[in-house]
């Protein structure tokens, strides 16, 4: 099956640094989408991407859509406390029996120390 | 507001039980999922629907079932549940098709002894 690689696994910064961290996939997706996930609570969507190339931002949150379509990256800028939490990348694909289902990167953790 | 709830939140059961979880949607999504978050392995898909009276086997569907009566709910049962199946199970939803966004509803911790 299609594998998602997240990285880094695990972040730890300090408040007011940049964070980047990225998702590489085997295969193509047509949509890539980031959530955030905090202690006891679903993951929440942040950010969706539908063309390949695409860049789109959220606040302080900016996610691209890989050429290849086989990756994105995700860039918080200006790190605060709340930013804490677990962050995944999921590709869509749009293709025969696959279609609507998500695939997970195994997510990344970010520490934010004040 | 529309929304996706799970019931309950929290559940301990016993080897060989059949437990039940509940997930419910306000947003008339045809689309359904069930997810399983274990440490290391990351949101696996468990089973998912695209309509009323459809269901399909997830990557991890063993041990579990799922039916699909009305568009709203999409129960979650498992059989006779086993320590392997402790885990926090999260629903989910979306419109019809691809390139949608899938919402998560707030999850439900399962501990199994």
């Amino acid at each position: 099956g299609q594998q998602l690689n997240q990285s880094p696994q695990s972040m730890f910064i300090q408040e007011g640094e940049d964070v980047s961290m990225n998702c590489t996939s085997s295969s193509i997706f047509n949509t890539w989408l980031w959530y955030k996930q905090e202690p006891g609570e679903g993951p929440v969507l942040l950010i969706a991407l539908y063309k390949a190339g695409e860049l789109t931002s959220n606040g302080r949150l900016t996610a691209q859509f890989g050429i290849t379509r086989k990756d994105s990256f995700l860039n918080i800028s200006a790190s605060i406390p709340s930013d804490v939490g677990i962050y995944f990348c999921a590709g869509q694909d749009a293709g025969g029996t696959s279609y609507g289902k998500l695939t997970f990167g195994q997510g990344t953790i970010l520490t934010v120390h004040p | 507001d529309a929304e996706i709830t799970q019931s309950p939140r929290h559940k301990i059961t016993e080897t060989g039980r059949q437990v039940t979880l509940a997930c419910h949607q306000t947003w008339n999504h045809n689309n359904m999922f069930w997810y399983r978050q274990d440490l290391g392995h990351g949101l696996r898909l468990i089973h998912y629907s695209y309509g009323v009276q459809d269901t399909n086997k997830g990557e991890v569907s063993d041990g579990y079932s799922v039916s699909r009566s009305n568009t709203e709910d999409l129960p979650l049962t498992l059989e006779s549940a086993a320590s392997s199946q402790t885990s926090v199970y999260f629903c989910a939803s979306s419109e019809s098709g691809s390139g949608h966004e899938q919402y998560f509803g707030p999850g439900t911790r399962l501990t199994v002894t």
